[in-house]
């Protein structure tokens, strides 16, 4: 089956700019994430979706940071206006709704804010 | 809050040889899941092995192995014959398994792991 797909792989852009990131989930997947890869550091969730509500967006900085999921399959995550803090890989992940299902991964857009 | 330490940033292995990636947890929940998540350099994140708290026994998948220890918190992978391919960062994650609507991925920092020949 074909796995989580992420688009662009590799984006730089100056700070105060804006930019968006892409995310096809497996195919049935109603859960779907945003984390952010901060080098040397593990994944931070951002976003969480079920579906197309958001079920966990604590740590998502609403002032700068959107994501939207319409029609529950595909999500796109936007930074406006983007800090130098912001670059990271950004991870984008999906599974079935259940208890303890696997989160498959994309390839991830490596973010570089100059 | 839940939290994940991995308190090795490197580890090294020969070829052939076994190896053992620490990691502990620290949570009030009784059941939940544990995960081991290896990063190849430039590739995505995909799942090495799963342990579901309520199980005593350990988690195998083929040459990887996990030391689950509910008590003390800690969760250790051990890779037996070390491959070139097995060179990668590892993630040891937590997900709480209270409700479905709680279930994100915590992970720890991660441990480069590097294969010599």
């Amino acid at each position: 089956e074909a796995g989580v797909a992420q688009s662009p792989r590799y984006k730089i852009i100056e700070k105060r700019q804006s930019v968006a990131f892409w995310c096809n989930p497996i195919s049935g997947h109603a859960t779907l994430y945003w984390y952010q890869q901060i080098l040397g550091q593990g994944p931070k969730l951002l976003i969480q979706f079920q579906n197309n509500g958001v079920v966990d967006d604590s740590q998502l900085p609403k002032d700068r940071f959107s994501a939207e999921r319409l029609k529950g399959v595909d999500s796109t995550l936007k930074i406006q206006p983007a800090k130098l803090e912001d670059s990271a890989v950004y991870l984008c992940a999906s599974s079935l709704w259940e208890q303890g299902a696997e989160a498959f991964f994309g390839q991830g857009t490596r973010l570089t804010v100059v | 809050a839940q939290t994940v330490t991995q308190s090795q940033p490197e580890m090294s292995v020969q070829e052939a040889e076994t190896v053992t990636l620490s990691c502990t947890y620290d949570t009030s929940e009784s059941d939940y899941y544990l995960f081991w998540y290896k990063q190849p350099p430039s590739r995505q994140m995909i799942l090495v092995i799963r342990q579901e708290a309520y199980k005593q026994q350990n988690a195998t998948e083929n040459r990887f192995s996990v030391n689950f220890q509910k008590a003390a918190k800690s969760f250790s992978l051990k890779i037996s014959d070390s491959q070139l391919g097995d060179a990668a960062m590892y993630f040891c994650a937590y997900r709480s398994a209270r409700g479905k609507n709680t279930d994100k991925l915590i992970f720890g920092t991660g441990t480069r792991l590097q294969v010599f020949p």
